[in-house]
């Protein structure tokens, strides 16, 4: 069965400071998938990346990077520069691609409760 | 686009009654997905049905709870008779293949 931790409940920092969301998955499968979604005060779920088994390769937009490492099963999620904007619930998800094609099916971590104070 | 619809975005009933929550996943998505977020439980997958045909049900609670998926654009989630402990939030969501999956904004129920 897949699992995804997300170890951090909350974590509160001051703006223009750097945090880092910790995830860590366990699967069987060789093929997966991974994602992170964002969660605002508003309710919303924001879909923020996706990143494939086969891509060990780092990802940067902005002021968000992931590093997805497979030697430790973790993909975690920094923000640089952080802003009071940020503040919201972070899940970072995962997908096993299974034989059969239809299969789809998304587990949620539970989630990081990031507070960017001013 | 318009993106995920769903309907309505607030509902509030007393326990017994028949609560049904409306879907209308993006237009091309073969996938559509129903999710119940609480705070003690997080995000659950409850059901997912694939060009409309249900793939997994066994996140759902129980026998109250019915899904179903007439034609491309349109699904609903029923609970029939509703209980206090089914008030959470309700998301939908739709993806095209195994990509990302865009949610709605969410049906806040209450049951009372």
């Amino acid at each position: 069965a897949q699992k995804v931790t997300q170890a951090q409940t909350e974590i509160s920092v001051v703006e223009k400071e750097d945090v880092t969301l910790d995830c860590v998955y366990e699967t069987r499968d060789t093929t997966y998938y991974l994602f992170w979604y964002k969660q605002p005060p508003s309710g919303e779920l924001v879909f923020l990346i996706r990143r494939n088994s086969f891509d060990e390769q780092n990802e940067i937009s902005g002021r968000y990077s992931w590093n997805f490492q497979k030697s430790t099963s973790s993909f975690n999620f920094t923000i640089t520069a952080s802003q009071v904007v940020d503040s919201a619930v972070y899940f970072c998800a995962l997908s096993e691609r299974r034989s059969g094609g239809s299969n789809y099916k998304l587990t949620f971590g539970k989630g990081t409760l990031l507070t960017v104070n001013p | 686009d318009a993106g995920v619809i769903q309907s309505p975005r607030h509902e509030v009933t007393e326990m017994g009654q028949e609560v049904t929550l409306r879907c209308k996943p993006i237009s091309g998505h073969d996938y559509l997905f129903w999710y119940r977020q609480t705070m003690m439980r997080g995000l659950e997958l409850l059901i997912y049905f694939n060009n409309n045909v249900p793939i997994d049900d066994s996140g759902m609670p129980e026998d109250r709870f019915s899904a179903k998926m007439p034609n491309a654009s349109f699904s609903t989630l029923k609970i029939q008779p509703s209980e206090p402990r089914d008030s959470a939030v309700y998301f939908c969501a739709s993806s095209r293949g195994h990509n990302e999956q865009f949610f709605g904004p969410g049906t806040r129920l209450t049951v009372l």
